[in-house]
């Protein structure tokens, strides 16, 4: 299994706050993406990244930012959650652009109350 | 616009052959994949199809049609644990990013 762990697995938190997840790397991929779940919705691309300081919006980025300092993280952040981004956060990476194989975390639940 | 359909829902029973069909409309075309995400679990990958034709791997093919715009995943001799939601994606060849369809979720009788 590729190497991927995301932090935290599971958070509650209150409409405002802003919260940060975290997606970790052991496979040196250059490539890492951050994906919501949501019923109905399949898996809608947040923002991704082509390299360390490399990145680029998904179809639903609006109140999302990321940053990659490092190849091997690559942390979402939601500056002022709102009720509407409850939802299961996945992370994945993969090898090239080109290349359609991509392996997935293992999910964050998110909660916003 | 980007866009891909499946069916929501496949129902079988344990031993039987599924097709779930995935239809296609993009930009531009580098290829059809397809996932499998069990209740709870990340998804993981199944195949890729770049080319017109079919794709064997043990019991699951997959098969595509450029100019058809479709293609299918094909679950031979069904097993209780093949129970998953399966999505069908395609890389957008103008923005280079996988476009997931919303998934269709296969139960498995005994």
């Amino acid at each position: 299994d590729a190497g991927i762990t995301q932090s935290p697995r599971h958070k509650v938190t209150e409409t405002g706050t802003p919260v940060t997840l975290r997606c970790h790397q052991t496979e040196n991929h250059r490539y890492m993406y951050w994906y919501r779940q949501d019923p109905g919705h399949g898996l809608r691309l947040i923002h991704y990244s082509y390299g360390v300081k490399d990145t680029d919006k998904g179809e639903v980025s609006d109140g999302y930012s990321v940053s990659r300092s490092k190849t091997e993280d690559f942390l979402l952040t939601l500056e002022s959650a709102t009720s509407s981004q409850t939802s299961v956060y996945f992370c994945a990476i993969s090898e090239g652009g080109t290349h359609n194989e991509q392996f997935f975390g293992p999910g964050t639940r998110l909660t916003v109350l | 616009g980007q866009s891909l359909e499946q069916p929501s829902e496949v129902t079988a029973v344990e031993g039987a052959i599924v097709q779930i069909n995935c239809t296609y409309q993009t930009s531009g075309f580098y290829g059809l994949s397809w996932y499998q995400q069990h209740d709870g679990g990340a998804p993981t990958f199944l195949s890729y199809n770049a080319l017109d034709g079919l794709e064997e791997t043990g019991r699951f093919s997959s098969f595509l049609s450029r100019s058809d715009s479709y293609g299918y995943l094909l679950l031979q001799e069904l097993q209780m644990k093949d129970s998953a939601s399966y999505f069908c994606a395609v890389r957008d060849g103008r923005t280079d990013k996988l476009i997931f369809g919303t998934g269709t979720r296969l139960q498995v009788f005994p």
